[in-house]
């Protein structure tokens, strides 16, 4: 059974980047059928979907945070990683790393999720 | 403000049906049969409970079942119990990006 499991600081400064690491268990992070995701949940709100890679390294990207997420592999220790620089209040959030695969009609199956991982922004 | 929207909360008593709407429109929800639906548990992994509009994943309870009719999807939970006290999200590919519905409170009376 696949469980993935998200590490990183609990608080970050105003202006730094954020680094937080997804670590894969059970299964081979390096497998065509999946892509692998970062998905955050800011305090009281709604899901909002960061963006994902494949074991290739191609990447996709939410286009409201391009311009400051990185999202980069490592097979060999079955992790992946989201870089989110420039830091403000407003990333103050739970970040979830989660797989996500297709079906025949679908590629929006997000399964599994890691627990979640609380990130704060403050001085 | 989401692509796709869902009321802020649904409660019922244990027993009842209740059942959860995801509006998009006809380019997204209206023209594929790509929604899912999540539950969450405050502390706790995200959990996919409907897939493909309709399909359950292995392990998730029967009573929870999924529909779409134009553009809205549903998700709807019968005999309602004290555990499926949660927020739900319905997702889908909207403008090239995957998308969230707003969220769903449901409380259990």
């Amino acid at each position: 059974q696949v469980q993935l499991q998200e590490s990183g600081p609990a608080l970050v400064k105003p202006s730094q980047t954020l680094s937080l690491t997804c670590s894969v268990s059970g299964g081979s992070i390096n497998s065509g059928a999946y892509h692998w995701n970062w998905i955050r949940q800011h305090p009281g709100m709604g899901l909002e979907w960061i963006g994902n890679i494949h074991h290739n390294e191609n990447t996709h990207y939410n286009p409201s945070l391009r311009s400051r997420i990185v999202i980069s592999i490592n097979t060999s220790k079955n992790q992946f990683f989201l870089n989110l620089s420039s830091l403000t209040a407003a990333d103050t959030a739970i970040y979830y790393c989660a797989r996500r695969y297709c079906t025949a009609n679908s590629c929006s199956l997000f399964d599994p999720w890691g627990p979640g991982t609380l990130v704060t922004v403050s001085s | 403000q989401s692509a796709l929207t869902q009321p802020a909360s649904v409660s019922g008593s244990p027993g009842q049906s209740i059942t959860i709407s995801c509006t998009g429109t006809s380019s997204d929800i209206g023209a594929y049969n790509d929604v899912s639906w999540y539950q969450l548990h405050p502390g706790k992994a995200p959990k996919l409970m409907i897939y493909e509009v309709t399909d359950r994943p292995s392990g998730v309870s029967n009573r929870f079942s999924g529909s779409k009719s134009g553009n809205t999807a549903s998700l709807t939970i019968s005999g309602l119990q004290a555990e499926d006290e949660a927020d739900y999200y319905c997702s889908s590919f909207v403008s090239g990006i995957w998308v969230f519905g707003g969220g769903t409170k449901v409380t259990v009376l």
